[in-house]
């Protein structure tokens, strides 16, 4: 089955500097990539998605870009803020029963 | 618009007891998950279903049960509680597919 792996585990940037959470993924059908976004206490929130027929998204001032022939790809955050503290988790969707595989998380301090 | 709703948010239970984790979705989904998200983990995908009497096992599905009796409810049923499956457990739901999960506030349960 699929395999994701996300580094770093732990991330602590200056309020204002860019994070860049990693994951490499193992099934190359693997065909949609999303990012989420969860807070103490709450349920996972998508923040963005990417397709494999793209090679990267932008929503402000979050970013994603994905590599297929490395298996490969990035979440990219700029200008972090301190709301940017959180726990980020990369996933991969194989197409039976659409099931999602995630990496173990990233969690992400950002320091005033 | 109340999405995936959990209940309850916490319970303590006794080793051998039983109980079942409710899970409904108002936005005529499709597809329904059920993770657990152990401390410091990813999440690891336990049952899920593509319809309304449809179930499949995931990654972690021994000690568990579920039904999908409706397409609104997706409960998922402990049998003999054991401190292994003390973790937190979330209720996700999919309309189809290259579309993102929608995720629950979660369950906390505790095996004691």
């Amino acid at each position: 089955g699929e395999n994701v792996e996300q580094h770093p585990s732990t991330l602590s940037v200056q309020e204002g500097d860019s994070a860049v959470i990693k994951c490499t993924y193992s099934d190359s059908a693997s065909n949609y990539f999303p990012w989420y976004k969860q807070e103490l206490g709450k349920g996972p929130q998508l923040i963005i998605d990417i397709r494999s027929n793209v090679g990267e998204k932008k929503d402000q001032r979050i970013a994603v870009t994905l590599n297929k022939t490395a298996k490969h790809f990035s979440l990219h955050i700029t200008e972090t803020q301190p709301e940017d503290s959180a726990v980020y988790f990369c996933a991969a969707r194989t197409a039976a029963g659409n099931k999602l595989t995630f990496g173990g998380g990233t969690r992400v301090l950002v320091k005033p | 618009n109340a999405g995936v709703t959990q209940t309850p948010k916490f319970r303590i239970l006794k080793i051998g007891q039983s109980m079942t984790l409710q899970c409904t979705q108002d936005m005529n989904h499709n597809y329904m998950y059920w993770y657990r998200q152990d401390p410091g983990m990813g999440l690891k995908l336990i049952y899920y279903s593509v319809g309304a009497g449809i179930t499949d096992k995931g990654e972690v599905p021994n000690g568990y049960n579920v039904s999908r009796s409706t397409t609104e409810d997706f409960p998922l049923r402990l049998e003999l509680a054991a401190p292994s499956q003390t973790s937190v457990y979330f209720c996700a739901s999919l309309d189809r597919g290259n579309q993102p999960q929608h995720f629950g506030d979660g369950t906390r349960l505790s095996i004691l």
